[in-house]
């Protein structure tokens, strides 16, 4: 059965580097969307992106965040100067154009 | 901000049980009432949803009831397994999620 894939699933960095984290959607899929979950607590969306371009952004989305779909496979979600705060689980997630939206693992993120 | 507010936090039943959680929204421009069941260390995964155009729908051991007019939906687990013991979210539309049910059926 078709899954999402992300890379890596834990990422150690230290506060202000940059960060890639990479998704891989099933293939056939429209949307693509990126969700964080601070540890214990809820998910809490970022980013919807759609046609090659962000269809809609949450307000932890500024700009210091942004995506990508480079090929026709990954979607990435890159952070340019990462905080403490920015330590979460990342989640991708990514559907056809039914509403059935399905979830990677999830990339754990530790920030230093 | 618009939230959507869930309970119970924490819920324990015996196995064999009805679990049943609760979420009330605020916007009535979505259409689209999920709930997820997410285990640990796994992300969210789709378990049923249902659109406000219905007042309940059921998919095996798992039913929501939807109520329109009071903005609230509710997600029923019949004869609760301990396989079912996991973290639940509601959610409105694609962006907005509830803060989770932990679920935990004692066998």
């Amino acid at each position: 059965e078709p899954e999402v894939t992300q890379t890596p699933s834990h990422q150690v960095t230290q506060m202000g580097q940059e960060v890639i984290l990479r998704c891989v959607p099933i293939s056939n899929h429209l949307y693509f969307y990126w969700y964080r979950q601070i540890l214990g607590q809820k998910v809490e969306f970022l980013v919807s992106f759609y046609n090659n371009e962000i269809s809609e952004k949450s307000e932890i989305f500024d700009d210091q965040f942004s995506v990508e779909r480079p090929d026709g496979s990954n979607f990435t979600l890159k952070i340019r100067s990462t905080k403490l705060e920015d330590s979460a689980m990342y989640f991708c997630a990514s559907r056809v154009s039914t509403d059935t939206q399905y979830f990677g693992p999830g990339t754990r993120l530790t920030v230093l | 901000q618009q939230q959507v507010k869930q309970s119970p936090q924490s819920l324990i039943v015996q196995k064999g049980g009805i679990s049943i959680i609760n979420c009330a929204y605020e916007n009535t421009a979505f259409d689209y009432f999920p709930w997820y069941q997410q285990f640990p260390g796994k992300g969210p995964a789709l378990l049923i949803a249902i659109r406000p155009d219905v007042s309940e729908k059921k998919e095996g051991r798992f039913t929501i009831s939807f109520n329109k007019s009071a903005k609230q939906f509710s997600l029923h687990i019949m004869d609760s397994q301990p396989g079912d013991s996991a973290t639940y979210f509601c959610a409105t539309g694609k962006s907005t999620f509830g803060d989770g049910t932990t679920l935990t059926v004692k066998p």
